[in-house]
């Protein structure tokens, strides 16, 4: 059972922005651990989208950026393209549980 | 070029064993913290198993008991032994590389995964 919670879906017309909540709570976010993101194209494995305080690996557009508040994150796609459709995760650390967590996913679909 | 590829997954009959491979190349396994990451079939990922660089080894409460993580440094390969698989063990499993860091840390390597079927 995830305990960061997304929601299930979001869409956009190409070029438009779109963000994706990830809600956390006082043992995971809101304790001060970092949120990445990731991205699972349809029917590959996931991959790693953003980490930290908005560091992107290499070949990740600037397209793609992240904001943090005191239980929550955000991830927001701008100037969507086709091949942004896919499903978005973020992951933390809970201390509650001793271990690594993943939001319940977003599936982003490009109209 | 990092590349983790997983094998050893199939169909297992509840309270039955699989032991799950992922060969790395690209880095050494023994160096760094490896993890797995199981996905059930259109669920989303699920933290399951964590191997520090020192051997200390860190579980999902559920499966605690049951799966153990290991290498072979000679290898350069994590293994992951499941037993007492139960039918929500059902998933595709993902071996990756965690980054630590003081704030949690990031899976910044995946492999493809290897499909686990637990049914009869």
């Amino acid at each position: 059972q995830s305990v960061l919670t997304q929601p299930p879906s979001v869409s956009g017309a190409p070029g438009q922005r779109v963000t994706i909540s990830c809600t956390g709570s006082s043992s995971n976010i809101g304790a001060g651990y970092d949120v990445h993101w990731y991205q699972q194209l349809p029917g590959t494995a996931p991959k790693l989208l953003i980490y930290g305080n908005s560091n992107r690996p290499s070949g990740v557009p600037d397209r793609f950026s992240v904001s943090k508040s005191a239980t929550s994150a955000s991830l927001a796609i701008s100037g969507l393209q086709a091949e942004d459709e896919a499903d978005y995760y973020c992951q933390s650390y809970d201390s509650s549980l001793s271990g690594y967590v993943f939001g319940t996913g977003t599936k982003v679909t490009v109209l | 070029d990092v590349q983790l590829v997983e094998s050893g997954g199939g169909l297992v009959q509840p309270g039955g064993s699989l032991r799950l491979s992922c060969a790395a190349s690209g880095f050494t396994v023994s160096r760094n913290f490896m993890s797995w990451v199981r996905q059930a079939p259109g669920k989303g990922l699920e933290w399951v198993s964590t191997i520090y660089s020192g051997g200390r080894t860190y579980y999902l409460d559920s499966v605690k008991g049951r799966f153990t993580v290991s290498r072979d440094n000679s290898n350069n390969t994590l293994y992951l032994q499941m037993n007492s698989l139960r039918a929500e063990d059902t998933a595709v499993y993902y071996c990756a590389r965690l980054r630590p860091s003081s704030q949690g840390g990031h899976f910044d390597s995946w492999g493809q995964g290897t499909l686990v079927t637990v049914s009869s």
